[in-house]
């Protein structure tokens, strides 16, 4: 079955740390999201990607890096900058490429990861 | 970005009644769609409404759309234990992506 998988379920950061998410998707989808949600809170846009070797930086992307080697795989790193990365964060794919027919298109979601700071 | 609004934030009901969720947002959208999710888990699509559309249905959903307020609504009709969950609306248009902040439905058996 197609799909989207966010690894590991649960990290942990020491102060100082970077950190990388990942995600992967077997769907063929040309668009790859990363959002962060609190508790409580709807979900904001860190970086997006239409296409390989290609991405764009969301509402919140300060303190946040992204790489699109690949079609299938999308990682976050959580750097050291972002002072406050404790947060639930969900990783997302849609079909095409381009604005605006991606925002058109319904988003699958992994199941995300949960971050904490040590 | 300006977030959408939802209402209520939260909202109780007993099995087998209506649950209605409203939608706010600012800017002018393309489309707007409907996302549940469980607890702890991703977001799940359950339906999408285009800007020159007013209702849709799919099964027990409905889903209306008045551009002129700005706002849309979810109903969610013979309610079941298993409908428990967050519901989100995401506004899109060109270049933008806007999630509302959730209403939390419980669902008693």
């Amino acid at each position: 079955d197609g799909g989207i998988t966010q690894s590991p379920k649960y990290l942990f950061r020491k102060e100082g740390q970077n950190v990388t998410l990942s995600c992967e998707q077997n769907l063929n989808h040309d668009a790859m999201y990363w959002y962060r949600q609190d508790p409580g809170q709807g979900l904001r846009l860190i970086y997006y990607s239409q296409i390989v070797n290609d991405f764009q930086k969301g509402d919140i992307a300060e303190g946040y890096s992204v790489s699109r080697e690949k079609k299938e795989s999308f990682p976050l790193t959580v750097t050291s900058a972002q002072k406050n990365p404790t947060a639930f964060y969900l990783c997302a794919s849609s079909i095409p490429r381009g604005w605006p027919r991606a925002s058109n298109q319904p988003q699958h979601f992994g199941d995300g990861t949960r971050l904490s700071i040590l | 970005s300006q977030q959408g609004e939802e209402d209520p934030q939260a909202l109780s009901i007993q099995e087998g009644e209506n649950a209605t969720m409203n939608c706010s947002y600012k800017t002018s959208i393309n489309n707007l769609q409907w996302y549940r999710q469980n607890s702890g888990r991703g977001l799940v699509h359950l339906i999408l409404i285009r800007s020159n559309e007013r209702e849709k249905h799919s099964g027990r959903l409905r889903v209306t759309l008045d551009t002129s307020k700005k706002s849309s609504s979810l109903l969610i009709t013979a309610s079941r234990a298993a409908d428990t969950a967050s519901y989100f609306c995401l506004g899109s248009n060109t270049g933008k992506l806007i999630f509302g902040q959730g209403t939390t439905l419980q669902v008693k058996p």
